[in-house]
C-alpha cells in the first residue's frame, strides 16, 4: 500500500458526460501528479500540482482540468467524454525536498466510456 | 524533450535464471532514473532509482539496475527470477532540473516460467 488513495476504483459512463476523479496524497506530500495509462498511448503525464498551485502540464486535453485543494487532495475533471478517454487514471504523490525523491502511485481509477 | 525506450515488449525467463529488462533514455542534463512494477489491476510500485553515485543500485525484492552513462542505459536485473516476478515493468526518467514529472517507457512484460 503506497499511502495514496484514489476514488472511485471504477467508473462507467457515456460519451458526452463529465466525471470527477479524486486523489488523496500520502501524508506530508505536497506534490500530486496525474497520469493516464491507455493501451495505445502508454503512461502519459497529464498535470502536476504543488501545494495548491499548478506546476506543469503534460499531454492534458482542454476538456480535462484539475485542482488541488487546501487539504492537498486533488481532483481531475474530465468533460465531454469520448470513447478514447477510456483509460486507467493514476495519481502519484512525492515528498518535497530532494528532486530525486520517487513518486508513489495510487491504485488508479479505471474509466470506461460507452 | 526526454524519452525512454524499452525495446522488448516481453521477456521470458525460466525460474531461477537471471533476468534483464532493458531500458535506454534520452534527457537534457543529468538523469534521474526509476524502475516501477505493475501487477494486474494494481498501481505502479517503486522498485529502485538512480540519482547519483554508484552506478549499481539495489532495490526491492532483490532487483538491481546498472546505470551506464556512455550507453545511456539503465537495465534492470535480478540474479534469480521467481514466478512471482511476472508483471509489467516500466522504466522512467526525468532531468535533474526542470519539470518533475516522469517520462515512462512503453513497458516490458516479464514472464517467468516455472
Amino acid at each position: 500500500d503506497s499511502g495514496v488513495t484514489q476514488t472511485p476504483k471504477h467508473l462507467i459512463t457515456a460519451t458526452g458526460q463529465r466525471v470527477t476523479l479524486r486523489c488523496s496524497p500520502r501524508s506530508g506530500d505536497l506534490s500530486v501528479y496525474w497520469y493516464q495509462q491507455s493501451l495505445d498511448q502508454g503512461l502519459q503525464f497529464l498535470i502536476h500540482y504543488y501545494n495548491g498551485e499548478e506546476r506543469a502540464k503534460g499531454n492534458i486535453l482542454e476538456r480535462f482540468s484539475a485542482q488541488q485543494f487546501p487539504d492537498l487532495h486533488s481532483e481531475l475533471n474530465l468533460s465531454s467524454l469520448e470513447l478514447g478517454d477510456s483509460a486507467l487514471y493514476f495519481c502519484a504523490s512525492r515528498l518535497i525536498g530532494s528532486g530525486g525523491n520517487e513518486q508513489f502511485f495510487g491504485p488508479g481509477t479505471r474509466l470506461t466510456v460507452l | 524533450a526526454q524519452s525512454v525506450a524499452q525495446p522488448e515488449d516481453q521477456v521470458n525467463v525460466a525460474e531461477g535464471n537471471p533476468l534483464t529488462v532493458k531500458c535506454t533514455y534520452s534527457v537534457s542534463g543529468n538523469p534521474y532514473l526509476f524502475w516501477y512494477v505493475q501487477y494486474p489491476n494494481r498501481g505502479l510500485q517503486f522498485l529502485l532509482k538512480y540519482i547519483t553515485g554508484d552506478n549499481l543500485v539495489k532495490g526491492s525484492y532483490g532487483f538491481e539496475a546498472e546505470f551506464n552513462k556512455s550507453q545511456t542505459s539503465f537495465h534492470l536485473k535480478k540474479p534469480s527470477a521467481l514466478v512471482s516476478d511476472s508483471a509489467l515493468y516500466f522504466c522512467a526518467v526525468r532531468a535533474d532540473t526542470g519539470r518533475r514529472a516522469l517520462t515512462f517507457g512503453s513497458g516490458t512484460r516479464l514472464q517467468v516460467q516455472p
